[in-house]
């Protein structure tokens, strides 16, 4: 596609119950991201796709939170048995290349997350 | 434990006025510096910077970095009311793109 596709938009979820966030990022990117953003804070790091590999997760708050990429293009982000300060939206990004070239990074219109 | 720390973390202004907007940055492995323009969406690219002096420019905007103080400043000139938006700055360390809070720039009529 032309651009990053999260979906959903915006997803509601009462405490306890699962979620599971979409990003299609721009295709033939190598590199997917994902980020965290609280309100009037930056995004914080989450985890980092190069191709299928996970190569960095250090950025999960807790064993609840799992990304995946299996085919190197889709990712998912999900969270078990959410709790209210999971609330937050939720953004993806994709590069062209991997981070040890000078890239930029391309962000989808995030997913906000309100846990209730 | 790496930084990117912006200043100032809010602003007002007028049309017409120029801004600068501060970033600087402690990261142990950088590679270059990003910055970002965020509305009420995605954050939108404005411009890599990898190397000390060179000035980026686009329109009214533009940016510079100085690798040896570490920081970078974007100017914005002839402020628009469309320029009203959070300004995020970020480093490459290699294997994320670090962030800093941001600055969140209101420009009045």
């Amino acid at each position: 596609g032309a651009g990053v596709s999260q979906s959903p938009r915006y997803k509601v979820a009462k405490r306890g119950q699962d979620v599971a966030l979409r990003c299609d990022p721009i295709s033939g990117h190598v590199s997917l991201f994902w980020y965290q953003q609280a309100l009037g804070q930056g995004p914080e790091f989450l985890t980092y796709f190069q191709n299928e590999a996970q190569l960095d997760k250090s950025g999960l708050p807790s064993d609840r939170f799992f990304a995946e990429r299996p085919e190197g293009s889709v990712s998912t982000l999900k969270i078990q048995r959410t709790q209210q300060e999971d609330s937050a939206v939720y953004l993806c990004a994709s590069s062209l290349e991997t981070l040890l070239v000078n890239t930029e990074a391309f962000f989808g219109q995030g997913t906000r997350l309100t846990v209730v | 434990e790496d930084k990117v720390v912006q200043s100032p973390l809010s602003l007002v202004v007028h049309e017409g006025d120029t801004v600068t907007l501060n970033c600087s940055y402690e990261v142990t492995n950088f590679r270059s510096l990003l910055w970002y323009k965020q509305e009420k969406k995605a954050p939108t690219f404005l411009f890599m910077l990898t190397s000390s002096g060179i000035e980026k420019k686009s329109g009214r905007l533009s940016s510079i970095l100085d690798k040896k103080e570490l920081f970078s400043i974007l100017n914005i000139t002839a402020t628009q009311t469309g320029d009203s938006a959070v300004y995020l700055c970020a480093t490459n360390t290699g294997n994320q793109f670090y962030f800093g809070t941001g600055t969140s720039l209101t420009v009045i009529p």
